[in-house]
């Protein structure tokens, strides 16, 4: 069965420093990956995705993440953190069942930043 | 434009009310989402409706009934919930290819609130 884990729950930056969020997955077949943020009492948004090719992928607000497939890992990061990235940021792995398209999201890393 | 809009942005319901969410999309979007995410912890997946056909049940309670009536609108039904009950609703559409590239974009969500 397919899993996400986001090890780190809390994540505490100052502005301008450099940001990384992990997230690891298990999947059997070829991973379809996705990272999206959502701001307190919002919806998610989504930041970037990988289903193929380049392993380094960008998004959008600065994010890049890259996809390391020996690590089974696709971290999520940025070089410099503006205050307005303090949210919640979730990974998740995508795949298809007999009903459809379904999404498994990790448990979230809540992102602050510090001015 | 990939927006999704749902209404109304808060809710509050007694046990014994009747009430709805409304979720629209204007994006030729053929499959629709409903997640339920409670405080924090990641959305969880509900329904899914494909070419206006319910597609997918998480085995959610009855009480909670879904409908959609053309491919851009979503309804959910809800009818004798119970404080538990009370989440973050939020709605998603992808384009309904059924390829695991099939991208679900968000909507800003339904705060619920069960008295």
């Amino acid at each position: 069965a397919q899993s996400v884990t986001q090890p780190d729950i809390h994540i505490t930056v100052s502005e301008g420093a450099s940001l990384e969020l992990r997230c690891n997955y298990s999947y059997g077949a070829t991973p379809y990956l996705f990272w999206y943020v959502q701001s307190p009492g919002q919806g998610l948004q989504l930041l970037l995705k990988y289903f193929s090719g380049d392993t380094l992928v960008q998004g959008i607000k600065g994010f890049e993440a890259e996809f390391k497939r020996s690590q089974s890992s696709f971290n999520l990061r940025k070089p410099s953190v503006h205050w307005s990235d303090a949210a919640e940021y979730f990974c998740a792995v995508g795949f298809v069942t007999g009903g459809g398209n379904k999404l498994t999201f990790g448990t979230g890393t809540q992102l602050k930043v510090e001015l | 434009d990939t927006e999704v809009t749902q209404t109304p942005k808060h809710l509050v319901m007694g046990m014994t009310n009747k009430k709805s969410l409304k979720c629209e999309q204007h994006m030729g979007h053929r499959a629709m989402y409903w997640y339920k995410q409670k405080a924090k912890k990641p959305p969880e997946l509900m329904f899914v409706y494909s070419y206006e056909k319910l597609s997918i049940n998480e085995s959610v309670p009855s009480r909670f009934s879904p409908e959609c009536p053309n491919s851009s609108l979503l309804n959910l039904h809800l009818h004798a919930l119970q404080p538990e009950d009370s989440a973050l609703y939020l709605c998603a559409s992808s384009q309904g290819t059924g390829d695991i590239t099939d991208t679900q974009y968000f909507g800003p969500g339904t705060r619920l609130t069960v008295l």
